[in-house]
C-alpha cells in the first residue's frame, strides 16, 4: 500500500509564475490536508479538503493560493504569481474519514522561487 | 492562541546517552499530542500519540509523557544511536481540522 505521494519533489519557479503541487492520498483516504513549512519554522496548516469539498481553508492566504481535491485524481495546491516569500516546503497529509489526528504525511514539495 | 514551543531548537549528544526533548503548549484543552520524526528531505513519521487522558506512551526505546496541567510533553529516547539523528516535531490536536506543530528539536547523535 503506497503512502502519500507528492510531486514534484522539487520545483523551481521565477517570480510571477504559477506553481502547481500535487498530492495523491493513501488508498482509501478521502481527507487531505496541506501544510507549509517556511525556513526555520514549524509546519503551519493551510487547508483541509474532502473529495470535491473544501472543509477549512482558514490557514491559506486569501490571495494567489487555491486548493482542490476533485472526484478523480490528486489534490492540487495552486499558487499564482509566486513571490520569493512562497519558497518553502509544502507537505500534504491524508487521513481516514473523520480521524484528523491520524494523518499520514507525504515527502513534501520543496518550492524555490527565484 | 494555540501555540506549541520546542526548546532547544538543536542539540548534540554522544552515542549512548539518553535524549530528553521538551514540548510546551499554551492551551491545555488538547485532545492529544503527537511526536513525529522528520528526516532531511523526507516526510514526517509518527512516533507516539498520547491521548489527553493518558500520562505516557512507550514504544521500544521511546517514551513520551504528557502533563496537561503544566502544558508540557517530554520525549525520552534511551541509549541514543547515530540513526536517531533527525528533527523531532511535536504536534497538538485541539479537536479542530489541523495539527498545531512546534518548530522542532534538531538532534545530532555523535558516534
Amino acid at each position: 500500500n503506497a503512502g502519500v505521494m507528492q510531486n514534484p519533489r522539487h520545483l523551481v519557479r521565477r517570480r510571477g509564475q504559477e506553481a502547481r503541487l500535487r498530492c495523491s492520498p493513501m488508498k482509501g483516504h478521502s481527507h487531505v490536508y496541506w501544510y507549509r513549512q517556511l525556513p526555520e519554522e514549524g509546519l503551519k496548516f493551510m487547508v483541509y479538503l474532502q473529495k470535491e469539498n473544501i472543509i477549512d481553508e482558514s490557514g491559506m492566504p486569501k490571495e494567489r493560493f487555491s486548493a482542490e481535491f476533485p472526484k478523480e485524481g490528486p489534490s492540487i495546491l495552486r499558487i499564482q504569481q509566486v513571490v520569493r516569500g512562497d519558497s518553502a516546503a509544502y507537505f500534504c497529509a491524508s487521513s481516514p474519514s473523520g480521524i484528523v489526528e491520524t494523518q499520514y504525511f507525504g515527502p513534501g514539495t520543496r518550492l524555490l522561487v527565484l | 492562541k494555540q501555540e506549541v514551543t520546542q526548546i532547544p531548537a538543536a542539540l548534540s549528544v554522544p552515542e549512548g546517552e539518553n535524549l530528553v526533548l521538551n514540548c510546551s503548549f499554551t492551551d491545555s484543552a488538547i485532545y492529544n499530542l503527537q511526536w513525529f520524526r522528520q528526516d532531511p528531505g523526507k516526510g514526517l513519521t509518527s512516533l507516539l500519540l498520547i491521548q489527553s487522558s493518558q500520562r505516557e506512551q512507550t514504544s521500544g526505546r521511546l517514551n513520551a509523557s504528557l502533563d496537561k496541567s503544566s502544558g508540557r510533553s517530554t520525549l525520552y529516547i534511551a541509549a541514543s544511536q547515530p540513526g536517531d539523528s533527525a528533527t523531532y516535531l511535536c504536534a497538538a490536536f485541539y479537536g479542530n481540522n489541523r495539527l498545531a506543530f512546534g518548530k522542532g528539536n534538531q538532534v545530532v547523535v555523535i558516534p
